[in-house]
Parts: C-alpha cells; structure tokens; sequence
C-alpha cells in the first residue's frame, strides 16, 4: 500500500533552534518523494524534491530508504518558517500521496 | 510564472443542485490537471487525474457521475459537483502539471464548498 505518514500534527520550536519534520512512507516502487508547504492564507507550493538534494530556505531533506524516511530539517528556524508542511510521494503518472500534514509554530 | 486559478473560491449551494468548480493553468498548458479534496484539519486526497483530451481517471471510492471532471483544453479542466449534498462540503483543490520540462504540480488556491 502507497503511504505517507506524518506523526506530529503539530510541532513547536523556538526561533533559532533546530527543528525535525518527520516523515515516514510506504511504497513497493523506487520512492520520488516530496515536501509542499503551505503558508498562512496561500496555495500549497512545492519546498523541495528529493532528487534534487537542494537546500531551500534553509530546509534540507535526506531520503533513507532503509528507514522509509525523508525528514525535513532546518538548523535554525526562523518567524518566518511557521506553515504548514506536508510530505507527498510521487506515484504513478505524476499522481501524490499527501501525509497528513505537520503545523509547525515558530516562537518568537 | 506557473499560476493556477481557481474559481469560484467561495460557493454556497442548495442541496439537490449542481456546482461547476473551474480549474486554470494561466501560464502554461497542463496536460495533466489533478483533482482533491480536503476535510478540515485533514489532507488532501486525491479524487482524479484529468488529461486533457481524455476521460478522468478516477480514485477508488470517488462516484465518477457524482463528480463530473472535463478538460477540454490544455488550461482548462472542470468539476462538477452534482446533486450536491451537504456531505459534499468541502474544501477543493486542483493542480497542474506536465509543465515542460518540469516536474512538480502547480497547485490552485481551492474552493470552499457548502451545500445547505
């Protein structure tokens, strides 16, 4: 079964510390794995891809295929960093699984 | 560049009748356009795959005649909502993709849906 799981709903960090978006998944095929995050009162954008190991805004993401995972990281989060985020793996002709999705608060 | 609209953003409709969600790549042609939905505090969940041309494919578990999908153009691709029922409230959303040379989905801003 295709599936993306993200098991923390809700994350809250200060601003400055390091901050961890866990995402685990579930697929029989070679896994293209995605975060889409979605900022207050806007549309859902890409973040970043896997493939491409780039580092946006800061966030990084690693796909361990031994651990099924591909958790978003930041060292040092900032204000600006509080959305919500949501883990998606690419299946079959370009369609996504969406993991339910994490709010992440940044305290000032 | 890469906007997709949506539109209307709000609707409001009575049960029984039938409500047209449209979908628009407005600077590129998307060959492939995508349909969700999405429930409060939930994510989204893919209804269909629309190409352009073609029928919809729809997932497992949506009625196909209850939600009518056509993509008659390359920017262009439709929902229709029909005989709503207040369960059929929700939050809409539609992507593009096919962009060329690009992989990624270009997602809509969603439309709100009641049905009262």
């Amino acid at each position: 079964a295709q599936r993306v799981t993200q098991p923390e709903k809700l994350l809250s960090v200060f601003k400055g510390a390091p901050v961890e978006l866990k995402c685990n998944y579930s697929y029989s095929g070679s896994p293209e794995l995605f975060w889409y995050v979605q900022y207050s009162r806007q549309r859902l954008q890409l973040l970043l891809r896997h493939i491409s190991r780039e580092s946006i805004k800061g966030f990084t993401a690693d796909l361990n295929k031994g651990e099924t995972s591909f958790h978003l990281k930041k060292p040092f989060a900032q204000e600006e960093d509080s959305a919500m985020y949501y883990c998606a793996l690419q299946t079959g002709a370009q369609k996504l699984v969406f993991g339910q999705g994490t709010r992440l608060t940044i305290n000032p | 560049g890469a906007v997709v609209s949506q539109h209307p953003s709000r609707v409001i409709c009575k049960s029984g009748t039938s409500v047209k969600i449209e979908c628009r790549s407005l600077d590129f042609q998307a060959t492939t356009m995508f349909w969700y939905r999405q429930f409060p505090k939930q994510s989204l969940m893919l209804m269909a795959t629309s190409n352009e041309g073609s029928k919809a494919t729809y997932e497992q578990g949506v009625e196909k005649d209850k939600f009518l999908i056509n993509h008659a153009s390359l920017t262009l691709s439709t929902l229709t909502v029909t005989s709503a029922h207040p369960e059929d409230s929700s939050f809409y959303i539609c992507s593009a993709g096919g962009r060329a040379g690009r992989y990624e989905q270009y997602f809509g801003p969603g439309t709100r849906l009641t049905v009262t």
